[in-house]
């Protein structure tokens, strides 16, 4: 029974480059939400999906992100035109219904050069 | 504008004790509370959960407790043990919905043997 699967789970980039970060939610899960962890901080809210939806997304960046969760395949966040403050880990979670616990994954570790 | 307040950065515990953290929290509206576990280089990990209605919530050596006039609530485990060595988030909600939970920055609990 694997749980939430996240790819790559370390990724560096340069300033300006794109950042392109994945997640596999657990099976049967079709709710996916993506938090961001700067350092010494706790986990904040960036977007939650359900397939092909944005559900709520109050908590994006309005320029350079993106999140979609489509039909098939893994949900994609996006990061265009990275800057040094993007350095963070990128955690995804998923449940299976929208008052149910949230599972994370492992986490991405974006370094922006 | 930190919502959700975990006001002790670290915990020392002696092995067998009981190690108590503590939350508390500025907006009225939340009604739904959670606990997760990190790890290094790992995701959160789901550990227990209190709704608004009840004070008290109990799973193994982990209780929960809930006083919403002080909007403060604590995790205690009892006995502690090394393995509870971690990072410990406090995490909340608002209409039961897990859409956006709202994270503290964390407690990191150390238990010596």
């Amino acid at each position: 029974n694997a749980g939430v699967m996240q790819n790559p789970r370390h990724l560096v980039r340069r300033r300006g480059q794109e950042a392109r970060l994945r997640c596999s939610p657990m099976k049967g899960h079709s709710h996916v939400y993506w938090y961001r962890q700067l350092p010494e901080e706790g986990l904040k809210f960036m977007v939650y999906l359900q397939k092909e939806n944005i559900i709520d997304e109050s908590g994006m960046p309005k320029e350079r992100f993106s999140a979609e969760f489509p039909k098939e395949g893994p949900s994609i966040l996006r990061i265009q035109q990275v800057v040094r403050g993007d350095s963070a880990a990128y955690f995804c979670a998923s449940s299976i219904g929208a008052q149910e616990t949230q599972y994370f994954g492992p986490g991405t570790r974006l370094l922006v050069l | 504008d930190q919502q959700v307040k975990q006001n002790s950065p670290s915990l020392s515990v002696q092995e067998g004790r009981i190690s108590i953290l503590n939350c508390d929290y500025t907006n009225s509206m939340f009604d739904y509370f959670l606990w997760y576990k990190k790890y290094p280089a790992e995701g959160p990990t789901f550990l227990i959960s209190i709704s608004s209605i009840k004070d008290k919530n109990e799973d193994g050596r982990f209780t929960v407790f809930l006083n919403k006039s002080a909007k403060h609530l604590s995790l205690h485990i009892v006995p502690s043990q090394p393995g509870d060595s971690a990072v410990y988030f406090c995490a909340a909600t608002i209409g039961g919905s897990q859409g956006n939970l709202i994270f503290g920055k964390g407690t990191k609990l150390s238990v010596k043997p």
